[in-house]
């Protein structure tokens, strides 16, 4: 079955600066790749995600980045904001084929003003 | 609010008692998931309806865990004979097709 690896596990950074998490995924069939951001007690909320006929997408200060050889994805997060403070987890599935979403274990960004 | 609504938010139980959760998916949205989320984890997956059809259930669903859609709308997950091992949030997502998945806030249960 899918694998999904996510590093690193937790990031600090300074207001301004850019983030990047990456995540590794085992099963060659999957084809979606989302990403979701849970701040505490709160539920997991989609943030940007990209399929696999697409090397990347951006959406304002997100971009995600695929490289399906290598079978990894990356999310970028530009011009930091202290309101970007969360955990952020990397997903892949199967959607054509009903297939759950395979989490990652999570990051915990920290964004200092 | 037309999310996906999950019922109750918390609940408390004893070690032993049987515990039943409600998820409302979004209207017309055909596939609704369950997965449950520990302290410091990705949500990992239970199961998987298509309309009222249950067609995935992971290794971590026990034989005390069961889960139904009757009429391909709402879903219930019943966990009987809870054990401490089950405290845990118990997540609910829905999506249309091929679409996003759209989770509800979720049921924490505490198993005393």
């Amino acid at each position: 079955g899918e694998n999904v690896e996510q590093h690193p596990s937790t990031l600090s950074v300074q207001e301004g600066d850019s983030a990047v998490i990456k995540c590794t995924y085992s099963d060659s069939a999957s084809n979606y790749f989302p990403w979701y951001k849970q701040e505490l007690g709160k539920r997991p909320q989609l943030i940007i995600d990209i399929r696999s006929n697409v090397g990347e997408k951006k959406d304002q200060r997100i971009a995600v980045t695929l490289n399906k050889t290598a079978k990894h994805f990356s999310l970028h997060i530009t011009e930091t904001q202290p309101e970007d403070s969360a955990v952020y987890f990397c997903a892949a599935s199967t959607p054509t084929k009903g297939t759950a979403l395979i989490f990652g274990k999570g990051t915990t960004l920290s964004v200092s003003s | 609010d037309t999310g996906v609504s999950q019922d109750p938010r918390h609940k408390i139980t004893k070690r032993g008692q049987n515990v039943t959760f409600r998820c409302d998916p979004i209207s017309e949205h055909n596939r609704l998931y369950w997965y449950r989320q520990t302290l410091g984890q990705g949500p990992e997956f239970l199961t998987y309806f298509q309309n009222e059809a249950q067609l995935e259930k992971s290794r971590l669903l026990s034989d005390r865990f069961s889960a139904e859609r009757p009429k391909g709308s709402f879903s219930t997950l019943e966990i009987q004979r809870t054990e401490q091992g089950d405290s845990a949030m118990y997540l609910c997502a829905s999506s249309f097709g091929g679409q996003p998945q759209h989770f509800g806030d979720g049921t924490r249960l505490s198993i005393l």
